[in-house]
């Protein structure tokens, strides 16, 4: 069974801060592995996906990369923005269903 | 497209009621999936069809839980005499069979509360 964890749990930066969000797994014999944004009291919105045969992608201020060999991928949001306040859930699939972690709750404090 | 749509966003009903949700996919997606959340939890799968069919269902879907996807349009998941432990956030995902690339796409959820 896939095992999804998300460290730390939480942060509280300061605006203009980077963010570094960490994501372990257990089984790496995943397709892909995506990370979603979740807003308190809403549904996941899409923000990285990484196929099982990249190394890392890039979108804006969000880089993710990912270590499939050692279980590991790690979100980076540069020069953040009060904006970024949210909830940051890593998922990875294994046959068609994603197996996600609890989140990071980050907050950016301007 | 305006994306996945489900509704009720809310709802709140006494124990041992029946609820239906209904979840609409994004229109050219064939695979459909249902996860539940609690507070301070990731979504957990429950389950997942292709088309019409459901192919899989998680130990989570007890025999009071049942979902359907006819004619591989819009889904309904039906929870009957509901408990207190039946509240949380039902949410609602489509994707399009891609491999590797193939992203879930999530609506805004259903949040129940069960008194």
């Amino acid at each position: 069974k896939q095992e999804v964890t998300q460290i730390p749990a939480a942060l509280s930066v300061p605006e203009g801060e980077n963010l570094v969000l960490n994501c372990s797994f257990t089984d790496s014999a995943i397709y892909n592995l995506q990370w979603f944004r979740q807003d308190p009291g809403k549904g996941l919105t899409s923000l990285l996906l990484i196929q099982s045969s990249q190394r890392e992608q890039t979108s804006g201020r969000l880089n993710a990369s990912l270590d499939k060999s050692s279980g590991r991928s790690t979100l980076y949001i540069a020069a953040s923005q009060p904006g970024d306040s949210a909830t940051y859930l890593c998922a990875v699939r294994n046959d068609y269903k994603l197996s996600f972690g609890a989140g990071t709750t980050v907050t950016v404090r301007a | 497209d305006t994306g996945v749509s489900q509704n009720p966003r809310h709802k709140i009903t006494k124990r041992g009621q029946n609820v239906t949700f209904r979840c609409d996919p994004i229109s050219e997606h064939n695979r459909l999936y249902w996860y539940r959340q609690t507070l301070g939890q990731g979504p957990e799968f429950l389950t997942y069809f292709q088309n019409e069919a459901q192919l899989e269902k998680s130990r989570l879907l007890s025999d009071r839980f049942s979902a359907e996807r006819p004619k591989g349009s819009f889904s309904t998941l039906e929870i009957q005499r509901t408990e207190q432990g039946d509240s949380a956030m039902y949410l609602c995902a489509s994707s399009e069979a891609s491999g590797g690339q193939e992203t879930q796409y999530f609506g805004p959820g259903t949040r129940l509360l069960v008194l």
